[in-house]
């Protein structure tokens, strides 16, 4: 049971380009969620979606496009890369219960992410 | 605008000790807390959560205190184990919106043998 995969595991861009930072989840979660970490921060959340089709803005969404075609895959696009953006994002998913359920959320390692 | 806050950035305690993670939150419309664990280059893992309707939650070794007045919660880890040195998150859910967190900063944890 691979849980919730994210590729790649580092990438390093250039300001202006643009890429797609792939999570896949095999746990059937209705609830997917993007983060981003900076360093010496919290987490913070960019984009979430509750099921497929429906996506929502978090605390950070600014730059940042989703879009939620399956239930497994939740993909999080950068259109014009800024150093601003440099950080480890984070997916996750949950069931239909949310972040009060007795196994809130299933993270992903993590994309390390440079922007130079 | 920092809503959750971890003012230790680290903690070292003795293996066999008591290990205690602080965290204070500025919204009162907070109601669920959560506190999550980790790793290097591993994803957070969630550990234990309390809901504003309680004061305590205890999950073996682990125990989650919630003052409300003082909009404070901590977490207590007895005995504290090596396998226990991570980076500790405390998380707050807002009442009117399920999936949206907000995560304290961290502390991150060094139990010595």
């Amino acid at each position: 049971n691979a849980g919730v995969t994210q590729t790649p595991k580092f990438r390093i861009l250039k300001i202006g380009q643009s890429m797609t930072l792939q999570c896949t989840q095999d746990m059937n979660h209705n609830y997917m969620y993007w983060y981003r970490q900076d360093p010496g921060m919290g987490l913070k959340l960019i984009y979430y979606s509750v099921g497929a089709g429906i996506t929502d803005k978090g605390e950070v969404p600014n730059g940042y496009n989703v879009s939620r075609s399956t239930t497994e895959d939740f993909p999080l696009r950068l259109e014009l890369a800024a150093p601003s953006q440099t950080s480890v994002y984070f997916c996750a998913s949950s069931t239909k219960a949310g972040v009060r359920s007795n196994q809130p959320q299933h993270f992903g390692d993590g994309t390390r992410l440079s922007i130079l | 605008d920092q809503q959750v806050k971890q003012n230790s950035p680290s903690l070292s305690v003795q293996e066999g000790r008591i290990s205690i993670l602080n965290c204070d939150y500025t919204n009162s419309m907070f109601d669920y807390f959560l506190w999550y664990k980790k790793y290097p280059a591993e994803g957070p893992t969630f550990l234990i959560s309390i809901s504003s309707i309680k004061d305590k939650n205890e999950d073996g070794r682990f125990t989650v205190f919630l003052n409300k007045s003082a909009k404070h919660l901590s977490l207590h880890i007895v005995p504290s184990q090596p396998g226990d040195s991570a980076v500790y998150f405390c998380a707050a859910s807002l009442r009117y919106n399920n999936n949206d967190m907000r995560f304290g900063a961290g502390t991150r944890l060094t139990v010595k043998p």
